[in-house]
């Protein structure tokens, strides 16, 4: 079946570092690709998503480009903040349902 | 109130308690989903609903009981529940269920605790 692989956390940064969460993927066909964040005592919230062989998904400076290739939608950020102290999920929807990675927490410190 | 609502926030009961988990959207979609979050595990998929039918239930115990009397709101029934049961129960709404509409819009979760 489907599965997600992250890396395992916690990510530790400064304030301002070079942020990359790796995630490779096994599915079958082309699916969506997807990276969640959750904050803490919060639920999960849509980051960005990419739904076709290299696309880029982008928002609020993170970025993550669909790679079939590699199997891989690794997620970047050039210069992270404290406020982007989060736990980040990969996951994709293939033909059948949503399938999740385990999760990799970033703790940025200033 | 707007989004994926989701009471209690927190709920602590014994193995031989009843209690139920209510979830609500005010998106407008037809497809909501409970999901079980454990540490250091991947989310696990419990159950999905689409158009208040039942079209997944990833071989959740039966102590486990959900109800969807509309679009807008999702229930999970609990009972006779077991300790390794302790998790964040989360909520989440789509559109629809199909691969063209396939983001889920979270809610902010139930942490259960069973004693």
């Amino acid at each position: 079946g489907d599965s997600v692989t992250q890396m395992e956390g916690p990510v530790t940064l400064s304030e301002e570092a070079f942020l990359t969460i790796n995630c490779t993927y096994t599915a079958t066909g082309y699916p969506s690709l997807f990276w969640y964040v959750q904050y803490p005592g919060e639920g999960l919230q849509l980051l960005l998503k990419a739904t076709k062989a290299d696309d880029k998904g982008s928002n609020k400076g993170f970025e993550a480009t669909y790679r079939k290739e590699t199997t891989s939608f690794h997620l970047e950020k050039g210069s992270v903040q404290v406020s982007d102290s989060a736990v980040y999920f990969c996951a994709l929807r293939g033909n059948q349902k949503v399938t999740f990675g385990t999760g990799t927490k970033l703790q940025v410190i200033p | 109130e707007t989004g994926v609502t989701q009471t209690p926030r927190h709920l602590v009961m014994g193995m031989t308690n009843k209690k139920s988990l209510k979830c609500e959207q005010h998106l407008g979609h037809n497809a909501m989903y409970w999901y079980k979050q454990s540490a250091k595990k991947p989310l696990e998929l419990m159950f999905v609903y689409n158009f208040k039918e039942q079209t997944e239930n990833n071989s959740v115990p039966s102590r486990f009981s959900p109800e969807c009397p509309n679009s807008s709101h999702l229930f999970l029934h609990l009972h006779t529940l077991q300790p390794e049961d302790s998790a964040l129960y989360l909520c989440a709404s789509s559109q629809d269920y199909t691969p063209s509409t396939d983001t889920q819009y979270f809610g902010p979760g139930t942490r259960l605790t069973v004693l």
